[in-house]
């Protein structure tokens, strides 16, 4: 199967500092990532989502100047969480159709833990 | 009304029981369906996808599509302790995008 990435997989930051998050597909190339967020004991939230070459699609309530999304290449997307608060702890996924045209079929990452203290 | 719902459990199963979990959408133009797994502290992964009415079998798991009711389900046979996880039902609506529901927690009992 296919095989998404993240770094790192957890972080301890300090509030008002900036956090990067990378994801890779290893063996495929994604020209789309999605970015998800989790908190504890509730459901998956989509961000946005990362497109190839051009900006990316956010989500209503999603704030872009706060999580800034580039999608450098064809196996590479990363999320900056900007100057982070504690409310911005949360568990970040990432995920890649293997195939552009099929987007219900998704590969997720292992996740990011962040922490904001 | 919630595009994509499910009931948030928890499903309690005996071991070796079949655990059934349901899916209901909103958007009649769906096409595809999906199931992920996803366990504690880890992200989903993808375990059954579906696309024409009836039933598909993958192993112990069977997913089930009705369109004109618009609900979707998973069973699970001979469940196992290993199974325990929350379910969620993703669907891939006509605007592109896939639509997960809020997740199914299952505990399956020894």
């Amino acid at each position: 199967g296919a095989v998404v990435s993240q770094h790192p997989s957890w972080v301890i930051c300090k509030s008002g500092t900036s956090v990067k998050i990378e994801c890779r597909s290893l063996d495929f190339q994604a020209t789309t990532m999605f970015w998800y967020r989790q908190f504890p004991k509730q459901s998956l939230m989509l961000m946005a989502t990362s497109n190839e070459g051009s900006k990316a699609t956010y989500e209503q309530g999603v704030e872009k100047d706060k999580f800034l999304i580039n999608h450098a290449s064809l196996t590479l997307s990363t999320l900056t969480v900007t100057s982070a608060h504690p409310e911005d702890s949360s568990f970040y996924i990432c995920s890649a159709p293997l195939t552009s045209g099929m987007v219900g079929e998704q590969y997720f990452g292992p996740g990011t833990r962040l922490t904001v203290t | 009304q919630k595009e994509v719902e499910q009931n948030s459990g928890p499903l309690s199963v005996p071991e070796g029981a079949i655990a059934s979990l349901n899916c209901t959408y909103s958007d009649r133009g769906s096409q595809s369906f999906f199931w992920y797994r996803q366990y504690s502290g880890k992200s989903p992964e993808l375990i059954m996808s579906i696309y024409s009415n009836g039933d598909k079998e993958d192993g112990r798991f069977t997913a089930q599509l009705n369109k004109a009711s618009q609900y979707v389900s998973l069973l699970i046979r001979d469940s196992q302790p290993s199974d325990s996880a929350t379910y969620l039902c993703a669907v891939h609506n006509a605007g592109n995008m896939l639509t997960f529901g809020g997740g199914t927690r299952l505990m399956v009992k020894p």
